[in-house]
């Protein structure tokens, strides 16, 4: 059972290049997430989607793009990338919302570590 | 608005030492969820436990408790005989009103030997 798989690792572009994230979960979760973790910032989410070809905005879209095509992967898209998102980009799904009866946490991916130079 | 806060940005203790992490929070919901998670130095992200706000029981895991206090707004993590393989990168959160987690900025607990 691999949980949440995130490719690529590391990244390195050089701005204005394009590059998109994937995330793929088999645990068959409705809500995935997409969030950023930068040096003393914690975590910001930024975008969401609560099922399949549905996504919202998070804390911080500016500047990408995400789709839901298939429940079990989302993708996320830098069209043109800006040294500001150097970051180490987290994928997260859960079975249902936090407020659900169900004890369903986020399960994150093990991050991809973008460098735009 | 909401917000998670943890003031402790760094903190050192020696193996054995009990420590505490604070967790204050702001929402003006009425019925809500507040998470603790771990980042040890690999890098993913481990959720450790959930809590409403309805169920004000502290809760007891191992060496891992929490104290839930809604009357000030907290949700304290105490690691009892703290090991070295506790050494990690504490993040307190809270659910948001979008469905998503809002985080705190996190505590890094180093346990040195």
């Amino acid at each position: 059972n691999a949980g949440v798989t995130q490719t690529p690792k590391f990244r390195v572009l050089k701005t204005g290049q394009s590059m998109t994230l994937l995330c793929a979960q088999d645990m068959n979760h409705e809500y995935m997430y997409w969030y950023r973790q930068d040096p003393g910032m914690g975590l910001r989410l930024i975008h969401y989607s609560v099922g399949e070809g549905t996504t919202a905005k998070g804390e911080v879209p500016d500047g990408y793009n995400v789709s839901r095509l298939k429940k079990q992967n989302f993708l996320l898209g830098l069209e043109s990338a800006a040294p500001s998102q150097t970051s180490v980009y987290f994928c997260a799904s859960s079975y249902a919302g936090f407020r659900s009866s169900y004890n369903s946490p986020l399960h994150f991916g093990n991050g991809t570590r973008l460098t735009v130079t | 608005a909401q917000k998670v806060t943890q003031a402790q940005t760094e903190i050192s203790v020696v193996e054995k030492e009990d420590v505490t992490l604070d967790c204050v929070y702001e929402t003006r919901d009425t019925t809500y969820y507040l998470f603790w998670y771990k980042q040890p130095p690999s890098g993913e992200l481990v959720f450790l436990i959930r809590r409403n706000s309805f169920d004000e029981q502290n809760e007891i895991s191992g060496r891992y408790s929490w104290n839930f206090q809604k009357s000030t707004s907290s949700f304290n993590f105490t690691i009892t005989a703290s090991q070295v393989v506790d050494s990690a990168v504490y993040f307190c959160a809270l659910g948001g009103s979008q469905g998503n987690l809002i985080f705190g900025k996190g505590t890094k607990l180093s346990v040195k030997p």
